[in-house]
């Protein structure tokens, strides 16, 4: 089964206006975490939001917010006043602890890539 | 300025011979991971590292190597017996104990195999 999924495999939006990518996640870890990553055409990851699950508010960084529904398990990424060069490939992607022996790694879906249009 | 770096951006190699990919990192992290993508596809764990001397087997291992000599250095191998080579490879580091785990990327090796 599919640990993480995102089912926009591309997402339009006009410049200055804001878009939520949708990401939803399997797990039976109570400890786990959230992130998204930007993928320019140039392949360098760029971090951009990281949810815990044990936290209780939503995550934001400037542009970029969480929409955290934990009982839905959902954790939809929000970009607020797109711009140009917002557009990128967008992964999602899901760190679980497993008994403290993860060691980190993560787990990522698919991908949604979005076109800002001016 | 602390990164990570991989050498070289891109790679051609000929079928049936290994190649080693390079990934350095100076932040001091002590966990790394190396992840393949396929065109237009996420990224799929190949192995991960969280001391020197020490590493594991990620979703994808069939074909690859790596050694942890120093912590700094991750290189890994794509053997002969990887059947798909051709991909863009990612190394990774983190902090072991930070809250979040964040992994900072490196810029990427592309491996053309012919």
């Amino acid at each position: 089964a599919q640990k993480i999924t995102q089912t926009q495999p591309g997402m339009f939006v006009q410049e200055k206006e804001a878009v939520t990518l949708d990401c939803t996640y399997d797990t039976s870890d109570p400890s786990y975490g959230l992130f998204w990553y930007k993928q320019p055409s140039s392949g360098e990851m760029i971090f951009l939001i990281y949810q815990g699950s044990y936290d209780q508010q939503n995550a934001t960084e400037g542009r970029y917010s969480l929409n955290f529904q934990k009982a839905r398990k959902s954790a939809n990424l929000v970009i607020s006043a797109s711009q140009l060069g917002d557009s990128a490939m967008y992964f999602c992607a899901m760190r679980e602890t497993a008994g403290g022996t993860s060691y980190g790694k993560l787990t990522f879906g698919q991908g949604t890539i979005l076109t800002v249009h001016p | 300025d602390g990164g990570i770096t991989q050498s070289p951006k891109y790679l051609f190699r000929k079928e049936g011979q290994n190649v080693t990919l390079s990934c350095e990192q100076n932040l001091n992290h002590d966990a790394m991971y190396w992840y393949r993508q396929d065109p237009g596809q996420g990224l799929r764990l190949i192995y991960y590292s969280q001391i020197v001397n020490d590493f594991q087997k990620g979703d994808i291992a069939e074909g690859y190597s790596v050694s942890r000599e120093k912590k700094e250095s991750f290189p890994l191998t794509v053997t002969s017996a990887q059947k798909n080579p051709t991909a863009f490879y990612l190394c990774a580091s983190s902090m072991v104990g930070s809250v979040s785990y964040e992994q900072y990327f490196g810029p990427g090796t592309r491996l053309t195999v012919t």
